[in-house]
This record gives C-alpha cells, sequence and structure tokens, in this order.
C-alpha cells in the first residue's frame, strides 16, 4: 500500500490568504521528501523539496515543514495566487530516486 | 524547451489495438521513469531505467507492458492488446544519477483512451 498520504481532498482558500497543506507518511527511514503541483492536463510540476535532516526549507512563497516525530510534512503557501490552483503532491523518495505519491489535495483560490 | 517531451501527448484506439508512446528525457539524464496516472489519483510507479538498463518494474506493469531505452536516451513504452482499463495518462519522468534525493522531472504525460 501507499506509504505516503494526505489529510483532506480538498482545500479552499481566499485569494491572498495563506494555504497550508498537510501530509502523513508512514516509512520513518524515508530520508527525502517532494511537494509537486499538477495542473488540470499537465504532469506534475516539482515545487520544493526536503530531506530528512531538515525541519524546514523556504522558497518563493513556498515552505516546507517536516516533522519527523510525527512523520507529518506540510506545505505552506503564502498569499496565494488564481495560478496556485491544482492539485499538490507530496511524495516520498525511496532510494534510487524512485517517487511514490499520495492521492493530492486539490486547492481551489476563491476570489 | 529542454523539459521532458512525451509523443503523443493523445491517443485515442480501440481495445485490443497496440499502442507505444515515446519520452524524450532532458539530455543529461541518465535514469529514465514511466509512471501511470488514473482521475483522482496521484502518479503510481510502472518502471525506470538507469541508461539502457531496466532496473525496476512495478507489478501494474503486466505482460501486456514493456518498456525499453535502446541506446539510454529516449525511451518507448507499448501496451499490446489494450484493454478499457488501461486507459490513463502515462507520465515519463528524468533524472540524474547522484545521490538519493536527485530531482526528478515529468513530462506532460500522453492521455490513452481506450475505446
Amino acid at each position: 500500500g501507499e506509504s505516503v498520504g494526505l489529510h483532506l481532498p480538498t482545500l479552499s482558500v481566499q485569494e491572498g490568504d495563506n494555504s497550508i497543506i498537510n501530509c502523513a507518511y508512514s516509512n520513518s527511514a524515508s530520508d527525502y521528501f517532494i511537494w509537486y503541483k499538477q495542473e488540470s492536463g499537465k504532469g506534475p510540476q516539482f515545487i520544493i523539496d526536503i530531506r530528512s535532516n531538515m525541519d524546514k526549507r523556504q522558497g518563493q512563497r513556498v515552505t516546507v515543514l517536516l516533522n519527523k516525530t510525527v512523520k507529518h510534512l506540510s506545505l505552506q503557501i503564502a498569499a496565494t495566487q488564481p495560478g496556485d490552483s491544482a492539485v499538490y503532491f507530496c511524495a516520498e523518495n525511496m532510494g534510487d530516486d524512485k517517487i511514490i505519491f499520495g492521492k493530492g489535495t486539490r486547492l481551489h483560490i476563491l476570489p | 524547451d529542454t523539459g521532458v517531451s512525451q509523443d503523443p501527448r493523445h491517443k485515442i484506439t480501440k481495445r485490443g489495438q497496440n499502442v507505444t508512446f515515446r519520452c524524450d528525457p532532458i539530455s543529461e539524464h541518465n535514469r529514465l521513469y514511466w509512471y501511470r496516472q488514473t482521475l483522482g489519483q496521484g502518479p503510481e510507479f510502472l518502471t525506470y531505467f538507469q541508461n539502457e538498463a531496466q532496473l525496476e518494474k512495478s507489478r501494474l506493469l503486466s505482460d501486456r507492458f514493456s518498456a525499453e531505452r535502446p541506446k539510454g536516451s529516449f525511451s518507448t513504452l507499448e501496451i499490446q492488446r489494450t484493454e478499457q482499463g488501461d486507459s490513463a495518462m502515462y507520465l515519463c519522468a528524468s533524472s540524474f544519477e547522484g545521490a538519493s534525493g536527485n530531482t526528478i522531472y515529468f513530462g506532460e504525460g500522453s492521455w490513452l483512451t481506450v475505446v
């Protein structure tokens, strides 16, 4: 079965607000996690990644937090924009760069 | 565009026919992956190559599926005797070998509809 999962299938956020998308994983040996964004009809687009020796990593308007104690991962998007509407996947790198995806969270940006 | 390229983007075929998808990875990448994605689901791993060697195949890859990467560059994924359950988006991705955790980049996918 899947070792990576998402807490909520759909998230609606007002434009300009911050979004938080959560993810849980089950394999305590996992050491590398990735967030992907997938727009309708397109392939997954790399957003940000984090290794298990880190708790936090920041990119442009995005922050990933890793809590190894509870095996939880989150993606924070600051000041959401209409272009942020997509499905977001957390993924676990299983070694040899094979990635296992969860089912995704659809983010709706409300005007 | 120097990203991962897939062809065709869309394919409609009759049940029982064979189809082939092509993937051109990012030029310096030596690892190439195939995934399958159905509506409402995350991509599922099918197989991957390191150069021309196919190193792992998922249980999802039945004997009707075959993937090749003959020269370690482009890859093909062939589905023989297609079934309606094969309808999905087939995603190709590539990465460069290194320490675990190198970024995997995806193409835009090839949509297959079996009628």
